[in-house]
């Protein structure tokens, strides 16, 4: 049973498309983030949800627009993709309660941007 | 600017020797959590350090967090192969509604 899954797994797109990204967690959690991972690993933070409530939004351009249609998932769709925008894209999940803040991160989506 | 300074980026050990990570926050903490993260995975809860001063221990990795709750550390004795990976800390400030604050990571490698 997987607890955050995403798809796709990998995207393969030319510049200036638009791409959507999906996230789904049975894990029964409130809150979910999308983070965006570039090539030195380095884990940014891009957005967070609670009970389908934006409560974070980073300093994103506003091409990346995520949508959280249920407590379930969250989805991030970019448009006009650039060359910078290829990184792996990870979904996490947790619950908002002292105690139980751990994130369960997704396998992630390599997007790579030619 | 990075809310959460963590050292050193890059950790190369031959298998056997120890190896230790640093991670360093300007503001008090609430808690902080470690990742790691194997090669071509996503990162994985590993624990979370609540109290000032608190020492947790999984077999050989020790976990510290500091009196003033502004530091912390992860210690692995006798490093093998399969700890490969990038090790982070995540400290959260406020509520269990505040973002976490990602350390770079540390990326071990272990050489056999």
């Amino acid at each position: 049973d997987t607890a955050v899954s995403q798809t796709p797994k990998y995207l393969v797109t030319q510049m200036g498309n638009d791409k959507s990204i999906k996230c789904e967690q049975n894990l029964g959690h409130d809150t979910m983030y999308w983070y965006k991972q570039d090539s030195k690993k380095f884990l940014k933070i891009m957005f967070s949800y609670n009970n389908k409530e934006l409560i974070i939004n980073e300093t994103v351009p506003n091409r990346f627009s995520p949508k959280s249609p249920d407590k379930a998932h969250l989805n991030l769709h970019i448009n006009s993709l650039e060359l910078g925008d290829s990184a792996v894209y990870f979904c996490a999940s947790s619950q908002a309660l002292q105690g139980q803040e751990t994130q369960y991160f997704g396998p992630g989506t390599r997007l790579l941007v030619l | 600017g990075q809310q959460v300074m963590q050292i050193p980026q890059y950790q190369h050990v031959q298998e056997g020797e120890d190896f230790t990570t640093y991670c360093n926050s300007s503001t008090t903490l609430s808690n902080i959590q470690w990742y790691k993260q194997r090669p071509g995975g996503h990162p994985v809860f590993l624990i979370q350090l609540v109290k000032s001063g608190e020492v947790k221990k999984q077999k050989r990795l020790t976990f510290q967090f500091g009196e003033a709750k502004k530091n912390s550390s992860l210690h692995i004795t006798a490093t093998q192969t399969t700890d490969v990976g990038t090790y982070f800390c995540a400290g959260r400030r406020g509520s269990t509604l505040g973002r976490l604050y990602f350390g770079r990571g540390t990326q071990l490698t272990v050489w056999p």
